[in-house]
């Protein structure tokens, strides 16, 4: 087992540009998180999927950012346009339950300057 | 207030001590309560999972939960300058309940 796979491990954008997260859940896993890390305000859960249904994103700090989950495999955070703000470290985790443990991915590092 | 609460640290101890690591936490509704380590550019991986309270040991490790304080705790014995990381504490509801997380401590172990 690969593992949660994210892409890519960093990325490096300019203020107003489109960012596009990547991620691959373990298979079998019906719960997908986005997280988002930062020195300030740690492990925030952004949105999470079951079934590949969206069930609660009231962790999306605003419209620019979105999630969406077109199948069991495959899942992407856009945040259109980018602000210095969001730079941090965003993370895919995946559950076989809400409530055992994730595993999480190595993150992808978002710096937008 | 946070739902779960834990002193970010850093927290530097020789080789061989024991550390303890704590959270509190705000709902009661948590029944599961996890410990999470993360290697510095990585992601958490799980380290303790434990039901309700009473402890839980595995090797050097034990996790305590006191619902009656809302305290989470883990303890390490023997530490090693490879448990060097940043432990995160998590809980969550029985059902329908999202993992919530503390802030993380960072713990160095030197040699």
């Amino acid at each position: 087992d690969a593992g949660v796979i994210q892409s890519p491990r960093h990325e490096v954008t300019e203020m107003g540009q489109e960012v596009t997260l990547r991620c691959k859940p373990i298979s079998g896993h019906d719960y997908l998180f986005w997280y988002r890390q930062t020195m300030m305000r740690g492990l925030e859960l952004l949105i999470y999927f079951n079934n590949n249904v969206p069930i609660d994103d009231s962790g999306m700090p605003e419209d620019r950012f979105s999630a969406k989950m077109p199948n069991a495999s495959f899942s992407t955070l856009k945040i259109q346009p980018s602000e210095p703000r969001d730079s941090a470290v965003y993370f895919c985790a995946s559950s076989r339950s809400l409530s055992l443990g994730y595993t999480f991915g190595s993150g992808t590092r978002l710096t937008v300057v | 207030q946070k739902e779960v609460e834990q002193d970010p640290g850093p927290l530097s101890v020789p080789e061989g001590a024991i550390v303890s690591l704590n959270c509190t936490y705000s709902n009661s509704a948590f029944q599961y309560f996890m410990w999470y380590r993360q290697y510095s550019r990585k992601g958490p991986e799980l380290l303790m999972y434990t039901y309700s309270s009473g402890n839980k040991e595995d090797g050097r490790f034990t996790a305590q939960v006191d619902k009656s304080s809302k305290y989470i705790s883990l303890f390490i014995r023997d530490s090693q300058p490879s448990d060097s990381a940043t432990y995160l504490c998590a809980a969550s509801r029985n059902q329908g309940g999202k993992l919530i997380f503390g802030q993380g401590t960072e713990l160095s172990v030197k040699p």
